[in-house]
Order: structure tokens, then C-alpha cells, then sequence
């Protein structure tokens, strides 16, 4: 059974970086598929941060590719995103998932809440 | 960018009732690639339909999607309340992968 599961601080300070893991159980990465960022603000909509296939290759919400990085650790079996500068408009809930060529998110953390805030 | 836009904001239906949600895309969206999820409250989403028509794993077929080009709806029959939840349309064909801003379904 696939599971993903985030983690990271839940209080980063403005303009510093964000950062968090998502730890793959029940699935090698190496085996394929893209692993993917989505956030939700507080009581608003979905929002496709971007993937990283198992290679390295990366896709980019271009709204957000100045300040993020995505970068996988198949040794590791997790992925991770970083996101620099950061005001309080990025105060989400931060969820990891796999997606593929041709198939939409199939399987999703939990999400981890992620405040911005002094 | 493809923007997808959802249609009603808010839908409140009674249980057996039908409801008709819409996913309305700014341009043409290749192949179908257009999936449909449900959300509850302090919950990850649940992807339900692929490729506009197609039920996820575990999906009953009271769930139904249709559509193809720009117009796509989500219907689902005989409502239950467990169905309250908002649900989002998402292309995934074209980076980045956009969402439509949601439709919160009620149920009386």
C-alpha cells in the first residue's frame, strides 16, 4: 500500500525558506511516476505547487518557480520542496501526492500546515 | 495557463437528489485529461474520475463524469450525505496542472 507522508516546521519566519519532505512508503520512486506539491490557503482552493519525475526532471508553476525548488532522494525513497522568500500569501496546507503522464493525483499525504507569521 | 472555472459555487440538494456540477476550461483540454476530486473538511482530496469519464478505484458508479473539450460535468446520483464535500475539477495535461476553484455540495 503506497502512502505518502509530509513533514517539516509548521512556523517559518517571512522571507526566510520554507521547507518540507515527503517520505514514500510502499512504492520505490525509482520505479516511476511523478511526485508532486499541492497547496490550499486557508479556506480557499487547490493549488499545483509542481513535480519532479524520478530522473530530476521538474515542472514549475510559473507563479511560484523564482523562490522553489523540488528535488528527489530515491536512496532515501522521499522528495522535497523548498520555497524561498516567503510572505504570509504562502501560509498553507502543504500536501505531497503522486501524479503521472496521462493520470491525475492518485494518492496523497495527509497535508501538513505550514504558517507564515513573525 | 489553462483556468478552469466551476459552476455553481454552492449546491444544496436533498438526499436521492441529483446533482450537476460544471468544469468549464479556457481552452480545449487535450486528450480529456481532466480529473474530478472530492474534498472534506480536514481531509486530502479523493480523485474520483480520470480522463473526464473514467471512476477511480473504490469510485461507485453513482459518481458519473462526462464532457470532452472545454464543457465537463460531474454528476452525482441518488445523493447521500456523506457527499457533502467541495469538489474540484483539475486538467492535467498542460503544466501547470490548474484546479478550478471549487463546488461546495450540501446536502439538506
Amino acid at each position: 500500500q503506497v502512502q505518502l507522508q509530509e513533514s517539516g516546521p509548521g512556523l517559518v519566519r517571512p522571507s526566510e525558506t520554507l521547507s518540507l519532505t515527503c517520505l514514500v512508503s510502499g512504492y520505490s520512486i525509482s520505479n516511476g511516476y511523478f511526485w508532486g506539491w499541492v497547496r490550499q490557503p486557508p479556506g480557499k482552493g487547490l493549488e499545483w505547487i509542481g513535480s519532479i519525475y524520478h530522473s530530476g526532471s521538474t515542472y514549475y508553476n510559473p507563479s511560484l518557480k523564482s523562490r522553489l525548488t523540488i528535488s528527489v532522494d530515491t536512496s532515501k525513497n522521499r522528495f522535497s520542496l523548498t520555497l524561498s522568500s516567503v510572505t504570509a500569501a504562502d501560509t498553507a496546507v502543504y500536501y505531497c501526492a503522486r501524479e503521472d503522464t496521462g493520470d491525475p493525483f492518485d494518492m496523497w499525504g495527509q497535508g501538513t500546515v505550514v504558517t507564515v507569521s513573525s | 495557463e489553462i483556468v478552469l472555472t466551476q459552476s455553481p459555487g454552492t449546491l444544496s440538494l436533498s438526499p436521492g437528489e441529483r446533482a450537476t456540477l460544471s468544469c468549464r476550461a479556457s481552452q480545449s483540454v487535450t486528450n480529456n485529461y481532466l480529473a474530478w476530486y472530492q474534498q472534506k473538511p480536514g481531509q486530502a482530496p479523493r480523485l474520483l474520475i480520470y480522463v473526464a469519464s473514467s471512476r477511480a478505484t473504490g469510485i461507485p458508479d453513482r459518481i458519473s463524469g462526462s464532457g470532452s473539450g472545454t464543457d465537463f460535468t460531474l454528476t452525482i446520483s441518488r445523493l447521500e450525505p456523506e457527499d457533502s464535500a467541495v469538489y474540484y475539477c483539475q486538467q492535467y495535461v498542460n503544466s501547470p496542472h490548474t484546479f478550478g476553484q471549487g463546488t461546495k455540495l450540501e446536502i439538506k
